[in-house]
């Protein structure tokens, strides 16, 4: 079974600062795919980064940037210069494909409800 | 990605009634499903809308509960039915528009409460 840890129920900080958000991953399958996702106030879920267990190599998008540690089993996410817009609930969530080759079921953290105040 | 509409956004419901969500592509799809998503809980999977045959659902939830409907590749639905105070939850539409691997795209969910 999987299953998708995110020890951080709520972070508060103050805009400009860089924030992390923790995410840890247990499965016993060699592929898989783990993501972030965002919902913001609104409500809907906005897909930010898809990564495969075969490739490592961290990512920067922006102010946003992934670190990706099969070692310690960690996909965590940090916001650089952190917004006000950068307030919602950031889910981490991790899919196994299976053996027609999708990885539809994903399962979801508890999600982080990070505040950025002004 | 794909636009997906839902309907309604949010109703307040009496106890023992149902309410039918739609769910609404702007192209056709590979794969449909609906995830719940419990106050201040995480989002679990329902259950996966097949197109022309039953869904399939994951433990815990059953047809005559959440019965589903796919009739094409754009469009389905999802009924709560004899609604409880326990189902007070949002109801989220998904889509995966690719082959594979291609990520989820979730439409903007159902707030449901029930009264």
């Amino acid at each position: 079974a999987q299953k998708v840890t995110q020890a951080q129920t709520e972070i508060s900080v103050v805009e400009k600062e860089d924030v992390t958000l923790d995410c840890v991953y247990e499965t016993r399958d060699t592929t898989y795919y783990l993501f972030w996702y965002k919902q913001p106030p609104s409500g809907e879920l906005v897909f930010l980064i898809r990564r495969n267990s075969f490739d490592e190599q961290n990512e920067i998008s922006g102010r946003y940037s992934w670190n990706f540690q099969k070692s310690t089993s960690s996909f965590n996410f940090t916001i650089t210069a952190s917004q006000v817009v950068d307030s919602a609930v950031y889910f981490c969530a991790l899919s196994v494909t299976n053996s027609g080759g999708s990885n539809y079921k994903l399962t979801f953290g508890k999600g982080t409800l990070l505040t950025v105040n002004p | 990605s794909a636009v997906i509409s839902q309907k309604p956004s949010r109703d307040i419901c009496q106890r023992g009634t149902s309410l039918t969500i739609q769910c609404q592509v702007d192209s056709q799809v590979t794969m449909m499903f609906w995830y719940r998503q419990q106050p201040g809980q995480s989002l679990t999977l329902i259950a996966t809308a097949n197109q022309g045959s039953e869904a399939t659902y994951e433990s815990g939830f059953v047809i005559d509960k959440f019965p589903i409907s796919r009739p094409n590749l754009t469009f389905s639905t999802l009924t709560v039915s004899n609604m409880s105070p326990e189902d007070s939850s949002i109801y989220l539409c998904s889509v995966q528009t690719g082959q594979g691997n291609s990520p989820l795209h979730f439409g903007n969910g159902t707030r449901l409460t029930v009264t």
